[in-house]
């Protein structure tokens, strides 16, 4: 079955810090992989998606096949990243997104 | 562009009342989808549709939840009779898919939170 697993509810960094949200995944085949974010009273959005290999807001993402991992990342943490971060994959075959139940990052002044 | 509409925003109904949640997708956009938030949680797919058609809906409680999509536009979602463990945010998402990407973004809207009490 497919899964996704975000193993900390909370993560609390000071600003300039650095950040990694981690985010396991159970899937035999080969999957297509996000982040979305949701900040404080605004609708779930994209932040990042595996194949794209971009940096949006300074974060970034790298797919490991061999640790079925795809943690989030960025080298100093800013007040404004404070946000519920979810990891999200699409099996082979559909384009429904199956979610990780969410780390919500706190970033303190 | 105008985004994923969503209403109402906030309901409140008691257990074995009936409700109903309306959801105006992203002009254009041919896929639909109906996913479920319960607190702590993070969302779970209860229906895709395709224009008109059901591609996805394994994880829906048929004996109580039931969703259309008429027209191929707008859909709505509905529960009857409730129960306690509805209570939820019920979020809809949109996307412009396509057979040959698995990569195309998914557009929420806003979420109707539901109470049962």
């Amino acid at each position: 079955a497919q899964r996704v697993t975000q193993p900390e509810k909370l993560l609390s960094v000071f600003k300039g810090a650095p950040v990694e949200l981690k985010c396991n995944y159970s899937y035999s085949g080969s999957p297509e992989l996000f982040w979305y974010v949701q900040y404080s009273r605004q609708r779930l959005q994209l932040l990042l998606r595996h194949i794209s290999r971009e940096s949006i807001k300074g974060f970034t993402a790298d797919l490991n096949k061999g640790e079925t991992s795809f943690h989030l990342k960025k080298p100093f943490a800013q007040e404004e990243d404070s946000a519920m971060y979810y990891c999200a994959l699409i099996p082979w075959g559909y384009n429904k997104l199956i979610f990780g139940a969410g780390t919500r990052l706190a970033v303190h002044p | 562009e105008a985004g994923v509409a969503q209403s109402p925003r906030y309901k409140i109904i008691e257990k074995r009342q009936s409700v109903a949640f309306w959801c105006n997708p992203i002009s254009g956009h041919a896929t639909l989808y109906w996913y479920q938030q319960i607190l702590g949680q993070g969302p779970k797919l209860l229906i895709q549709f395709q224009n008109n058609g059901v591609v996805d809906d394994s994880q829906l409680p048929k004996d109580r939840f039931s969703a259309e999509r008429l027209k191929g536009v707008d859909s709505t979602l509905k529960i009857q009779p409730a129960k306690l463990e509805d209570s939820a945010v019920y979020l809809c998402a949109s996307s412009n898919h396509r057979e040959s990407s698995r990569n195309t973004e998914a557009f929420f809207g806003q979420g109707t939170r539901l109470t049962v009490v």
